[in-house]
């Protein structure tokens, strides 16, 4: 039962130019959209977030772009950086206090000098 | 910047044994969740924590699991009798006040993670 779906496993880019990280979701009820950052032997680390009423939301180099019609977000970040290097994760969430995150399975983001 | 602390880091078991991992969350966080990542997969719900009792929890926390919160800082998981499947990178997290500024999210934060492996 994927809900939040992640297709592309890997993605490669040049340093300074613009990653794009896509994600799909199948539950309309969801209320939240978060991205976690996740490098080797430690926890996802929260980056951005984006409630379903807005289509954007922007944090300095990270922008999440929402498309609930196409039930599709992305997080656009530029520029890139070698920092950047990490496995990226899609997480939805509905409205309650204590809503558990339903993650999707990762991309690897490699960023090259 | 606070954070959330597990212990032990990595444990090797025999099939069969008990394990007990721990969490140390945020002080003044109220919600308290596991997940598990098995090696190449999603990280998965296993269940939450509020108020001295579980909120949620998923198909895949079935009677071999428990947790507890003993002393009012620590937050335990327990597998009973671990079996080979079981083995996967168990993370802790903790939640609180939900900030505007981050659009009102229940913003998770996650400890480092206990490896276990089941022999």
């Amino acid at each position: 039962d994927q809900q939040v779906k992640q297709n592309s496993p890997s993605l490669s880019v040049q340093e300074g130019r613009i990653s794009i990280l896509n994600c799909d979701y199948t539950n309309s009820m969801f209320d939240y959209f978060l991205w976690y950052k996740k490098y080797p032997a430690e926890g996802p680390t929260f980056l951005i977030s984006i409630s379903s009423i807005k289509d954007k939301n922007e944090d300095g180099r990270f922008t999440v772009f929402l498309n609930k019609s196409a039930k599709h977000l992305s997080l656009h970040i530029v520029p890139s950086q070698p920092g950047d290097s990490a496995v990226y994760f899609c997480a939805a969430s509905g409205d309650g206090a204590n809503s558990k995150l339903t993650f999707g399975k990762g991309i690897t983001l490699s960023v090259r000098p | 910047e606070p954070e959330v602390t597990q212990t032990p880091s990595h444990q090797v078991t025999q099939m069969g044994q008990e394990v007990i991992l721990r969490c140390v969350p945020i002080s003044n966080h109220l919600y308290f969740y596991w997940y598990r990542q098995i090696l190449g997969q999603k990280v998965e719900f296993l269940v939450s924590f509020y108020n001295n009792e579980i909120s949620e929890k998923s198909e895949i926390f079935d009677d071999q699991f428990s947790v507890e919160r003993p002393d009012g800082s620590n937050f335990t998981l327990k597998i009973r009798s671990t079996k080979l499947e079981d083995s996967a990178m168990y993370f802790c997290a903790s939640s609180g006040y939900r900030s505007p500024k981050l659009s009102g999210a229940n913003v998770l934060t996650f400890g480092a993670g206990s490896r276990l492996t089941v022999l």
